[in-house]
């Protein structure tokens, strides 16, 4: 596609549901990075792919978080058993380098607002 | 680890006014640097880069000197519009990991 895609815009969840959010990265892009942006603040580090490899998960704030991306294109975060303070944006980036050293744009989508009530 | 500081908004300016937004950073060696913009219901968009000492990132007016001496990158503009209204990111890669460090971000507001 054109850019980078992500579903769906919104999720509200009750707190203990699981979630599941959608990535599409720019076709061909190699790297793939999952980010949280709390209210009022920089978006944070989760996770990076490159293709399908998980190669850092450092950012994970937690075991109920869990990402994957099985083909090397679109990407997946779960989000199991939900409590209120992961409510956030969830921003997918990707690019075509390999990690952020290649010092290559990386292209973001509009994000996932979660809410969990 | 590598990190951004940016300074602290909102930021109300009127239209033609003179724009600052100051970021220092802290960093391994020489990274290169990174001013992003997110627009009210868009996504992050690279505003700038630097990827080196005294080199200047601009684009759409914005400009940002990379100084080695003083690790800064402050975003500058000679006269904002309304159309500039949008929070400010100030970033760059980590040495040790994959990720790019992000500051807090500005929120900047133009009036007309």
């Amino acid at each position: 596609g054109a850019g980078v895609s992500q579903s769906p815009r919104y999720k509200v969840a009750k707190r203990g549901q699981d979630v599941a959010l959608r990535c599409d990265p720019i076709s061909g892009h190699v790297s793939l990075f999952w980010y949280q942006q709390a209210l009022g603040q920089g978006p944070e580090f989760l996770t990076y792919f490159q293709n399908e490899a998980q190669l850092d998960k450092s950012g994970l704030p937690s075991d109920r978080f869990f990402a994957e991306r099985p083909e090397g294109s679109v990407s997946t975060l779960k989000i199991q058993r939900t409590q209120q303070e992961d409510s956030a944006v969830y921003l997918c980036a990707s690019s075509l380098a390999t990690g952020t050293r290649g010092n290559t744009e990386a292209f973001f989508g509009q994000g996932t607002r979660l809410t969990v009530v | 680890g590598d990190s951004v500081t940016q300074m602290e908004g909102p930021v109300t300016l009127s239209e033609e006014a003179f724009l600052t937004i100051n970021c220092t950073y802290t960093a391994t060696g020489y990274p290169s640097l990174f001013w992003y913009v997110q627009y009210p219901g868009e996504g992050l968009q690279l505003l700038l880069k630097a990827t080196k000492a005294d080199d200047k990132g601009s684009n759409k007016g914005f400009e940002a000197t990379y100084r080695k001496e003083t690790t800064s990158f402050h975003l500058e503009k000679g006269s904002v519009q309304v159309s500039d209204s949008a929070v400010y990111f100030c970033a760059l890669p980590d040495y040790n990991n994959n990720d790019m460090r992000f500051g807090a971000g500005t929120r900047l507001t133009v009036k007309p």
